[in-house]
């Protein structure tokens, strides 16, 4: 089975770093994806991680360790627009598995 | 098209009745898959198309869901008898590029927000 785990919600504040962990366990592995979600929206995809690392994308960056079944998502100079939720996936050739999500709140 | 497009967007309908829902992919790409959202939870995989393909239909909760597409088509997917569980989002994805192994995820479609009352 599947098995793909991250906090159900996150707080932080503007201008900060926040980290958003997610641990899994598949039967298979081919890759990480990390996809955001604003509320009434569909996801859309922020960064993808296949071999062990960091992975930097301006503000955001995704950390894999396979050995060790845990991915960070790190953003960095948070701005409001950046409150949503934040979508860990697992792909096991070839669906992807999601995880619940972060919701993730930004404030002032 | 550019994207991928569902319809309806809402939809709200009375226990027992049958709903059919829609996805437009990506012209062009073979692959598309159908995912559930239920209210604040993550997405659960429903079924699977890869061309011509037999379709993986392993996440299907139960028989009374079911879907088709012809070819690198239209998708439909169909509930019937509806309960109240199964008011959820109900989510096309279509491989970016076309490549289910790609380095890009999916492109998801807007959603169908599926309401039984």
């Amino acid at each position: 089975g599947q098995n793909i785990d991250q906090p159900t919600e996150m707080t932080a504040t503007e201008g900060a770093i926040v980290q958003i962990n997610c641990t899994y366990q598949t039967s298979g592995f081919n890759g990480l994806f990390w996809y955001q979600q604003h509320a009434g929206e569909a996801p859309t995809f922020l960064s993808y991680n296949v071999l062990d690392g960091l992975e930097e994308k301006g503000r955001f960056s995704s950390f894999l360790s396979r050995s060790k079944g845990y991915s960070y998502l790190l953003l960095k100079e948070l701005q409001m627009k950046d409150s949503a939720s934040y979508l860990c996936a697992v792909r096991v050739r070839p669906m992807l598995t999601f995880g619940g999500g972060t919701r993730l709140m930004v404030k002032p | 098209g550019a994207g991928v497009s569902q319809s309806p967007s809402n939809k709200v309908t009375e226990k027992g009745k049958d709903v059919e829902l829609r996805c437009d992919p990506i012209s062009g790409h073979t692959a598309l898959y159908w995912y559930r959202q239920r209210l604040g939870q993550g997405l659960e995989f429903l079924i699977y198309f890869q061309g011509n393909s037999a379709p993986d239909k392993s996440g299907l909760p139960s028989d009374r869901f079911s879907a088709e597409r012809t070819g690198e088509s239209v998708s439909t997917l169909t509930i019937q008898r509806t309960q109240q569980e199964d008011s959820a989002v109900y989510l096309c994805a279509d491989p970016l590029w076309g490549q289910t192994m790609g380095i890009d995820g999916y492109t998801f479609g807007s959603g169908t927000r599926l309401t039984v009352v």
